[in-house]
């Protein structure tokens, strides 16, 4: 049980173009998702943290209006990555949360802006 | 300021043998502390999830241990396996609901 997918595992996109990143929870409710980055041999960096139905709250330097996010549903999050440049280039982890104590981390999605 | 300190930074051993890795944080205040296990290019494992009553947790080779009192926890690794290499990360939660505090890792090499 508690498993949380991503899709898709990996994307290369132009540089200019945006790139949409699903986050699911299989087999729970999540009723907060959070999004990572992760830049090589660094440690996971928290970019957002939403709640199904309401806004995201972004974490300080994390541009809001470029990394686009939505928590429709109890189960579906999605990170829109909006005029990609190669600097965002990275790994998003997402992880989603049944209640206030444990979160399950999807497999990461890896991403080539060229 | 709330930080997680790891170390040491990388560590390679031979198959077989154990190894243990440290964790010291100055996070205030306190509900649990993880450890994770991550491959390459993979998301992060959980491996234990420790609260400050909690002295010392389990789960197959892998043993976790707390000191509340002087923040520092440790990830012992018994009888290695090569599918152990990977970066274990030490992860503090300040309080249920808020955001969790991640250490930098240890990359663990097991080598034949």
């Amino acid at each position: 049980g508690a498993v949380v997918s991503q899709h898709p595992s990996w994307v290369i996109c132009k540089s200019g173009t945006s790139v949409k990143i699903e986050c699911r929870s299989l087999d729970f409710q999540a009723t907060t998702m959070f999004w990572y980055r992760q830049f090589p041999k660094q440690s996971l960096m928290l970019m957002a943290t939403s709640n199904e139905g309401s806004k995201a709250t972004y974490e300080q330097g994390v541009e809001k209006d470029k990394f686009l996010i939505n928590h429709a549903s109890l189960t579906l999050s999605t990170l829109t990555v909006t005029s990609a440049h190669p600097e965002d280039s990275s790994f998003y982890i997402c992880s989603a949360s049944p209640d206030s104590y444990e979160q399950y981390f999807g497999p990461g999605t890896r991403l080539t802006v060229t | 300021k709330n930080q997680v300190e790891q170390s040491p930074q990388s560590l390679i051993i031979l198959e077989g043998k154990n190894c243990t890795l440290q964790c010291n944080y100055t996070v205030s205040p306190f509900s649990n502390l993880r450890w994770y296990k991550q491959d390459t290019g993979r998301g992060p494992v959980s491996l234990t999830i420790m609260t400050f009553s909690e002295n010392t947790k389990s789960n197959g080779r892998y043993t976790a241990t707390l000191d509340a009192d002087t923040k520092q926890s440790s990830l012992h690794i018994t009888a290695s396996q090569l599918s152990d290499s990977a970066s274990y990360i030490c992860v503090v939660n300040p309080q249920a609901g808020t955001a969790l505090i991640f250490g930098k890792g240890t990359t663990l090499s097991v080598s034949s």
